[in-house]
């Protein structure tokens, strides 16, 4: 069975203050690992997908980090807009096909001014 | 570009009922999932239609089902709800289903009784 695991539940930052999200999985046949971004009152919005080992993308201040067991979202000195909830999720499949996005429970951002 | 869009926004319903959510995708999107996100369990994948053809399935009973039309629509029924059935429900769209970023509607919020 496909596993996520998100730490911290929730995390309490100054603005410009940096840290790290941690999402550990164990999948079988991993396709894909994404990070989304939820808001209150909102569905999640797209933030990064990464494919293998070693991958790294970045937009903003944001950075995701992929290893064989993790992956990290990094946050550079953050603003108080970046305050939401931050999911992970893998995507598994094999023989061509593809399952449905197993997500962690999240990570729970406040960013204060 | 309109988004996914999700009707209704906000349903109350009591025990024993059933319920029919409907999700429009995005224009070209032929891939509709819908997930299930509680404050306990978070979001659990429930069904993914491509191409009016259920292809995935989560571990959900089977008083909930889905279908697609030919114009990529969708709508999902859960019948005989219970009161563990309250949640809000997420459709999510993109053209393939396969190794690319979902687009979330904001929910249907159903409330049961």
């Amino acid at each position: 069975e496909d596993q996520v695991t998100q730490s911290p539940e929730a995390l309490r930052l100054q603005e410009g203050e940096s840290s790290s999200l941690n999402c550990s999985y164990t999948v079988s046949g991993l396709r894909g690992l994404f990070w989304y971004r939820q808001d209150p009152g909102k569905g999640p919005e797209f933030l990064f997908t990464l494919y293998s080992a070693g991958e790294e993308k970045e937009k903003e201040r944001l950075k995701a980090t992929l290893t064989k067991k993790e992956s990290f979202l990094h946050i550079t000195a953050p603003k108080p807009e970046d305050s939401a909830t931050y999911l992970c999720a893998v995507q598994a499949g094999s023989g061509g096909g593809a399952d449905g996005l197993t997500f962690g429970k999240g990570t729970h951002l406040i960013i204060q001014p | 570009k309109a988004g996914v869009t999700q009707t209704p926004r906000y349903l109350i319903k009591t025990r024993g009922q059933q319920v029919t959510l409907s999700c429009s995708p995005i224009s070209g999107h032929r891939s509709v999932s819908w997930y299930q996100q509680t404050p306990g369990q978070g979001l659990q994948f429930l069904f993914e239609y491509f191409s009016e053809t259920q292809r995935n399935k989560g571990n959900f009973p089977g008083r909930f089902s889905g279908r697609q039309f030919s114009n990529s629509r969708s709508e999902m029924n859960v019948s005989t709800l219970e009161l563990g059935d309250s949640a809000l429900y997420l459709c999510a769209s993109s053209f393939t289903g396969m190794d690319e970023k979902l687009f979330f509607g904001s929910g249907t919020q159903l409330s049961v009784l």
